[in-house]
């Protein structure tokens, strides 16, 4: 099955700051990447996502890259805001398959 | 327009008792799935249904079940409870028969097992 890792665990920026937060998937047959943001004691918010035939996708301060080649994709966040903080997951889908493999997280914290 | 509901919020039970955990998902959405997050981790995928047919099911033991009714809710049962299975349960339900897409999670039922 799918398998997801997921780089930092944790990550503290100034405010103002970018914020990349990277991942690798092992089925080369996946073909949709979301990526959700959970506060604490909150349900998982679906914040971007990309497919896997467009190489990036950008809404406002937050863009998703994809790698194909290299089996990875990223989470960049712009100009960070003290309300980023959150933990954010990405996630996968394998080929022929009906489940969303999440990674463990990263724990995003911006320092005013 | 509700969000996708889920009761209870909290539950605490022993071990070997079983639960149910109930799901209300979107108006119009014909998808649910059922995950297990536990503290500090990723949400894991225990099931999928559409329109009434499991479509999915993740590496969870029997004692998992689910079923889905005529309205689109959706029920998720543990038998024989464990220490183990003490986690956050979240339900997630779509409008599209597109595995994983278009998810809109609920606030989860935490369930601890003691």
């Amino acid at each position: 099955g799918e398998n997801v890792e997921q780089h930092p665990s944790t990550l503290s920026v100034q405010e103002g700051d970018s914020a990349v937060i990277k991942c690798t998937y092992s089925d080369s047959a996946s073909n949709y990447f979301p990526w959700y943001k959970q506060e604490l004691g909150k349900r998982p918010q679906l914040i971007i996502d990309i497919r896997s035939n467009v190489g990036e996708k950008k809404d406002q301060r937050i863009a998703v890259t994809l790698n194909k080649t290299a089996k990875h994709f990223s989470l960049h966040i712009t100009e960070t805001q003290p309300e980023d903080s959150a933990v954010y997951f990405c996630a996968a889908i394998g080929a022929g398959s009906y489940q969303l493999t999440f990674g463990k997280g990263t724990k995003l914290s911006v320092i005013p | 327009d509700a969000g996708v509901t889920q009761s209870p919020t909290h539950l605490i039970k022993t071990r070997g008792q079983q639960v149910t955990l109930r799901c209300s998902p979107i108006s119009g959405h014909k998808s649910v799935s059922w995950y297990q997050q536990v503290l500090g981790q990723g949400p894991q995928f225990i099931f999928q249904y559409y329109e009434k047919e499991e479509r999915g099911r993740g590496n969870f033991p029997d004692r998992f079940s689910a079923r889905q009714f005529p309205n689109y809710s959706s029920e998720l049962n543990v038998n024989a409870l464990l220490l183990g299975d003490s986690a956050l349960y979240l339900c997630a339900s779509s409008q599209w028969d597109i595995p994983g897409y278009g998810y809109t999670f609920g606030s989860g039922t935490r369930l601890t097992v003691v």
